[in-house]
């Protein structure tokens, strides 16, 4: 069983750039949640993808999208980048996000920076 | 909103004792789960025990224990024998009605030392 995989680990961005960042969500899961987890902070939810649908978004500006594949795979873009979007930004899937005995697994995170 | 808070920002204990961290929450929901996550440098989140509310029994997992006082809006880990690999930053969680959303503490950082 493969786990949930991130890519990058690791990523140098510019002030005003536009960042995408990719998960593999665990084999047979359909949902995928992002958070946002700052230096010395607990994380931050994002937003939850359901089979390709955005099903929950946390207090997050615009520029923070997302898409979900027909595989579940997901992708986080984040355009004009700010130095406040340094963080390690983490992807967690679960088997089926309507049910409440379906826990998260997460993957290792990409450590994004801004300059 | 919901609001998850975790009042010891470091904690440590020696090998093959006990330690408890404390968590507390503040919800008006009556159905929810609670959940501790461990991230050890590898930076993964991995879940170590969870609660559900309804359930009045404590949550256990080997070495691993929970204190649930749902009245009292608290949550605290009880790590037995503790071990040089429970070393990591130990996160409190609640999970409320919006499902897969979780609301994180700011967690506790746990040194074990030999």
């Amino acid at each position: 069983e493969t786990g949930v995989t991130q890519s990058p680990t690791h990523l140098i961005k510019t002030r005003g750039q536009q960042v995408t960042l990719r998960c593999s969500s665990q084999s047979g899961h359909n949902t995928v949640s992002w958070y946002q987890q700052a230096l010395g902070q607990g994380p931050q939810f994002i937003f939850q993808y359901y089979r390709e649908e955005e099903n929950g978004r946390g207090n997050f500006p615009p520029r923070f999208s997302g898409l979900q594949f027909p595989n579940y795979s997901s992708e986080l873009n984040v355009n004009a980048l700010e130095l406040d979007d340094s963080a390690l930004y983490l992807c967690a899937s679960s088997l089926d996000g309507r049910l409440y005995n379906s826990p998260l697994h997460f993957g290792n995170g990409t450590r994004l920076t801004v300059t | 909103a919901q609001t998850v808070t975790q009042s010891q920002p470091e904690m440590s204990v020696q090998e093959a004792e006990t330690v408890t961290l404390s968590c507390t929450y503040d919800t008006s929901e009556s159905d929810y789960y609670l959940f501790w996550y461990k991230q050890p440098p590898s930076r993964q989140m991995i879940l170590v025990i969870r609660q559900e509310a309804y359930k009045q029994q404590n949550a256990t997992e080997n070495r691993f224990s929970v204190n649930f006082q749902k009245a009292a809006k608290s949550f605290s880990l009880k790590i037995s024998d503790s071990q040089l690999g429970d070393a990591a930053m130990y996160f409190c969680a609640y999970q409320g009605s919006t499902l897969g959303r979780l609301y994180f503490g700011r967690g506790t950082q746990l040194t074990v030392w030999p």
